[in-house]
């Protein structure tokens, strides 16, 4: 089965500049996830997503971070403005009940 | 709140040597544990995982992880070491399977020696 895709896999961005990135889940996920991973940490759930629906997202910086999934298919992360601690990669993953599997994410670098 | 503590954040073993990286967990409830394991500039892939069935799981590429709840553990090795296992390992800990999502541990930096 074709994995988790996500893009751009890399982009530079200046702070207070926003970005986007975008997932496409295994087909037939219902389940999508947005993880924060800085460097040299674990990765950090940012929100999770059940068909369309937001099942968690306790942990979005909603002043900033926002995130949708029309149709209940693809999903995007949006970053308004961009902060330099916002600096890291951004892994998408999709499960339809356990285990979870990642797209290779996407690094940002803001500077 | 669910939550696990990756002891050592490297670990240097030789080729050929034991691979122990070390896991705890926290949970009100039972709980489900995986290793994952990240290549540079790569997702994560997964290893194993406990589901509360056999305490004693076997993974890809001869990692094994045994699940003792008197020591709140979940332990991962393998018997020996190959250079190719170089990578981050991360421990990760839900309660209720896929329906929630994953909670990681910091990780841990496998160096193997030649």
């Amino acid at each position: 089965e074709a994995g988790v895709a996500q893009s751009p896999r890399y982009k530079i961005i200046e702070k207070r500049q926003s970005v986007a990135f975008w997932c496409n889940p295994i087909s037939g996920h219902a389940t999508l996830y947005w993880y924060q991973q800085i460097l040299g940490q674990g990765p950090k759930l940012l929100i999770q997503f059940q068909n369309n629906g937001v099942v968690d997202d306790s942990q979005l910086p909603k002043d900033r971070f926002s995130a949708e999934r029309l149709k209940g298919v693809d999903s995007t992360l949006k970053i308004q403005p961009a902060k330099l601690e916002d600096s890291a990669v951004y892994l998408c993953a999709s499960s339809s009940g356990s285990p979870l599997h990642f797209g290779n994410g996407t690094r940002l670098t803001v500077t | 709140a669910q939550s696990v503590t990756q002891l050592g954040s490297h670990v240097s073993v030789s080729e050929g040597a034991l691979v122990l990286l070390r896991c705890n967990y926290s949970s009100s409830v039972p709980p489900y544990l995986f290793w994952y394991v990240q290549y540079p500039n790569q997702g994560l892939q997964l290893l194993l995982k406990y589901t509360s069935a056999a305490t004693l799981v076997k993974g890809i590429n001869g990692f094994e992880a045994e699940f003792k709840k008197s020591e709140t553990s979940f332990h991962l090795t393998k018997p020996s070491a190959h250079m190719s296992d170089a990578a981050e390992y991360f421990c990760a800990v839900t309660v209720r399977g896929g329906a929630d999502g994953l909670t990681f541990g910091k990780g841990t930096h496998l160096i193997i020696q030649p």
